[in-house]
C-alpha cells in the first residue's frame, strides 16, 4: 500500500514571501500521479496542482510549483509571492495510474498554512 | 469547470436511524465515485470506490454493511449510514472522476457533515 508522509504539521509565511511545504510518499509502482489539494475553512477540497510522475519537469501554476524528485520520493510545493488567501490547510496526495492499481487518492495529514500580514 | 454537488450540507440524526448523503455530477457523466471521510483536524480517509452499475469497492475496515453505497446512475452516488452512531459523526466528502479530462483528476463536493446524537 502506498504512504504519503507530510512531516510538517503547521507553516507560517510572511505574506509576498516564499514557502516550502515538504511531501514524500512509499510505493513500489512506477507510474503515478501527485497532487496537491488546499482546504479552506469551507473544507472545499481544491487542485492546487498535479504532476505525474513519468513526466521528468516540475509542474508549475501560476505562484504554486513543485520540485518531484523520484528517486527520492519527494514531491514539495512551493508557493510564491504568499497571499492572505493562500491561507488554508494543504494536502498532498497520491494515485496510481489508470490500470495500475487503486484508484482513490490515498492523502498525507496535511500542513496548515498560516499567513503572516 | 467540473462541479459535484452533494446533499445534504449538514444532518443530525438520532443514534439507530440512518441517513441518505446524495453526490451528484452537475455537468459530466461520472463512470466513478469516491467516498471519503474527514475527521476534525485529520485528513481524508478513502472509504469507498462506487462504479455505475456495479457493487462498490470498500477500503479495509469499512463496513459495507454499515455504510451502502449506490451509483445507479452515471450522476449520482449515495451513501447511506445505517443504524447510525455518535462515533459515525464525521464530515463526509465525495469526489467523481471525468472520464474526458483524461480521468486522472477527481472533482470534489462540497461535504456532508454528520451529526450523531
Amino acid at each position: 500500500a502506498q504512504t504519503v508522509t507530510q512531516s510538517q504539521p503547521e507553516m507560517s509565511v510572511q505574506e509576498a514571501e516564499t514557502v516550502t511545504l515538504s511531501c514524500t510518499y512509499d510505493t513500489s509502482e512506477s507510474d503515478y500521479y501527485l497532487f496537491w489539494y488546499k482546504q479552506p475553512p469551507s473544507r472545499q477540497m481544491i487542485l492546487v496542482i498535479r504532476q505525474e510522475a513519468y513526466k521528468q519537469q516540475n509542474a508549475t501554476e501560476n505562484r504554486f510549483s513543485v520540485n518531484f524528485q523520484k528517486a527520492a520520493k519527494s514531491f514539495s510545493l512551493k508557493i510564491s509571492d504568499s497571499q492572505l488567501g493562500d491561507a488554508a490547510m494543504y494536502f498532498c496526495a497520491y494515485r496510481s495510474a489508470p490500470g495500475g492499481g487503486a484508484d482513490g487518492l490515498t492523502f498525507g495529514k496535511g500542513t496548515h498554512l498560516i499567513i503572516q500580514p | 469547470g467540473a462541479v459535484v454537488s452533494q446533499h445534504p450540507s449538514r444532518v443530525i440524526c438520532k443514534s439507530g436511524t440512518s441517513v441518505k448523503i446524495e453526490c451528484r455530477s452537475l455537468d459530466f457523466q461520472a463512470t466513478t465515485m469516491f467516498w471519503y471521510r474527514q475527521f476534525p483536524k485529520q485528513s481524508l480517509m478513502l472509504m469507498a470506490t462506487s462504479n455505475e452499475g456495479s457493487k462498490a469497492t470498500y477500503e479495509q475496515g469499512v463496513e459495507k454493511d454499515k455504510f451502502l453505497i449506490n451509483h445507479a446512475s452515471l450522476t449520482l452516488s449515495t451513501l447511506t449510514v445505517t443504524s447510525a452512531h455518535p462515533e459515525d459523526s464525521s464530515f463526509y466528502i465525495c469526489s467523481a472522476r471525468d472520464p474526458g479530462q483524461g480521468g486522472y483528476e477527481q472533482y470534489f463536493g462540497p461535504g456532508t457533515r454528520l451529526t450523531v446524537t
